[in-house]
């Protein structure tokens, strides 16, 4: 099992600021399709979780530009360019490299 | 706009079986090449993927599960299920179903959830 290690786990912001969350695999994420799976979910306060990054980069349908996906082999970010109060919530990255797919513990954004 | 609905007990006897189904609307389960999540959130905790299976009947299952799990479609209905038996206070959580769109776990749409308890 691929294990999924998130920093920082709390993250207070300021709007207007950027933020960073780090996202660690325990083994590369890497397909043998070129592509690196890896996603990006937020949870906002009693929600659902919502898909904000998929593949490592691609931001799915309707997400702000300011959210943005990078990273390869075993090494992930998430960053915001400028936080809204809207971004608060907990982020969850998640593995989809091989079964069974995996999330991080979480970072909880808050402002 | 797809919508998934999840239903069934909030209260389970430990030993029990937990039996959930969710429900899609638009989207059909007999013409789509999706797959299609249970994920689960204990209370308090992060999210833990529990299954997904396919509208071939294909399924992949958490190991820490297998033997106990099953996730089953019922194309006639539009609507898959989670089955989950010999349920102890440990599989007490918030149950999601999610649509997978692409290949990689990319759960475009999700249910609002529905929380099991397993007690006595």
């Amino acid at each position: 099992e691929i294990v999924m290690t998130q920093s920082p786990r709390s993250l207070p912001v300021t709007p207007g600021e950027p933020a960073s969350i780090s996202c660690w695999s325990s083994q590369s994420l890497l397909q043998t399709d070129g592509i690196h799976y890896l996603e990006w979910y937020l949870q906002k306060p009693g929600k659902s979780p919502q898909l904000l990054i998929y593949s490592t980069s691609t931001r799915a349908s309707g997400v702000p530009d300011r959210f943005t996906g990078s990273g390869s082999g075993t090494d992930f970010t998430l960053r915001i360019s400028r936080v809204e109060t809207e971004d608060v919530g907990v982020y969850y990255c998640m593995q989809a490299r091989q079964g069974p797919y995996t999330f991080g513990q979480g970072t909880k954004l808050e402002i | 706009q797809v919508r998934l609905q999840e239903s069934g007990p909030g209260l389970v006897r430990p030993s029990g079986t937990l039996s959930l189904t969710c429900g899609v609307s638009g989207d059909s389960l007999k013409n789509n090449d999706n797959w299609w999540a249970w994920v689960r959130q204990p209370p308090g905790k992060g999210l833990e993927w529990i299954g997904e299976i396919h509208h071939s009947g294909s399924t992949n299952y958490h190991p820490s599960l297998e033997g106990r799990v099953t996730i089953s479609m019922d194309k006639s209905h539009n609507e898959f299920s989670l089955r989950l038996t010999s349920v102890t206070a440990a599989d007490t959580a918030l149950y999601f179903c999610a649509r997978d769109i692409l290949v990689g776990a990319v759960y475009d749409v999700w249910g609002q959830g529905t929380m099991v308890t397993v007690s006595s």
